[in-house]
């Protein structure tokens, strides 16, 4: 069972928008910074946001992330085929290790 | 191109040991925290631990602690991680992964298989 609470799944048709929410606690999102990875299957998971709403290089603005209190969401718009992967948040605990969410499978429909 | 490549995974006897390591290329190494991050195929991701830049402060999450060790050489660009006392519920695919609070480049993982 992970720290963080995700849904399983999430499904949307192209070109809607969707979000992923991700739950916690405070000694983790509540007092750190949130990060979102994607992962293809048969990848290895890739950065998609850090500090709560930061997208690396590379990564459209189509991806938006935010967070409030003990939870974070994360925002795709205009969504596309390729946009199906698994989803996962993560997190620092103040307990001094990493958390992650169950991740949540994306199904562009 | 800032790449991770992770090896020494393999099929291992329950109790036994193994060493992964992470040969990382294309950043300086040496001012990265590093982790490991694991995963069971179909499943989600684990945390398993953490090293500061210079090799001095390392984390482990609970599961871990006291069967593996994580550590580093800078001069080689090398990330590792000691697994001890290994058990059926280690099996999975181990990634190295750079950063500090967030993983910001991730190898292609290596896979470790615990059973007799």
């Amino acid at each position: 069972q992970s720290v963080l609470t995700q849904p399983p799944s999430v499904s949307a048709a192209p070109g809607q928008n969707v979000t992923i929410s991700c739950f916690g606690s405070t000694s983790n999102i509540g007092n750190n910074y949130v990060s979102w990875y994607r992962q293809m299957p048969g990848t290895a998971p890739r950065l998609l946001m850090f500090d709560n709403s930061k997208r690396p290089s590379g990564i459209p603005d189509r991806f938006s992330g935010a967070k409030s209190g003990t939870s974070a969401t994360l925002g795709i718009t205009g969504l596309q085929t390729g946009d199906e992967a698994d989803y996962y948040c993560g997190a620092w605990d103040n307990n001094l290790y990493a958390v992650f969410g169950g991740g949540t499978r994306l199904t562009v429909l | 191109e800032v790449q991770l490549v992770e090896s020494g995974g393999g099929l291992v006897q329950p109790g036994g040991s193994l060493r992964l390591s992470c040969a990382a290329s294309g950043f300086s190494f040496s001012d990265y925290w590093m982790h490991w991050v694991r995963q069971v195929p179909g499943k989600g991701l684990v945390w398993v631990s953490r090293i500061n830049s210079v090799g001095r402060t390392t984390h482990y999450a609970g599961s871990v602690k006291g069967r593996f060790t994580i550590s580093r050489d800078n001069a080689n660009n090398a990330l590792y991680l000691q697994m001890n006392r290994l058990r059926a519920d280690d099996t999975a695919i181990y990634y190295c992964a750079r950063g500090y609070y967030y993983m910001d480049v991730w190898g292609k993982g290596t896979t470790v298989t615990v059973s007799s």
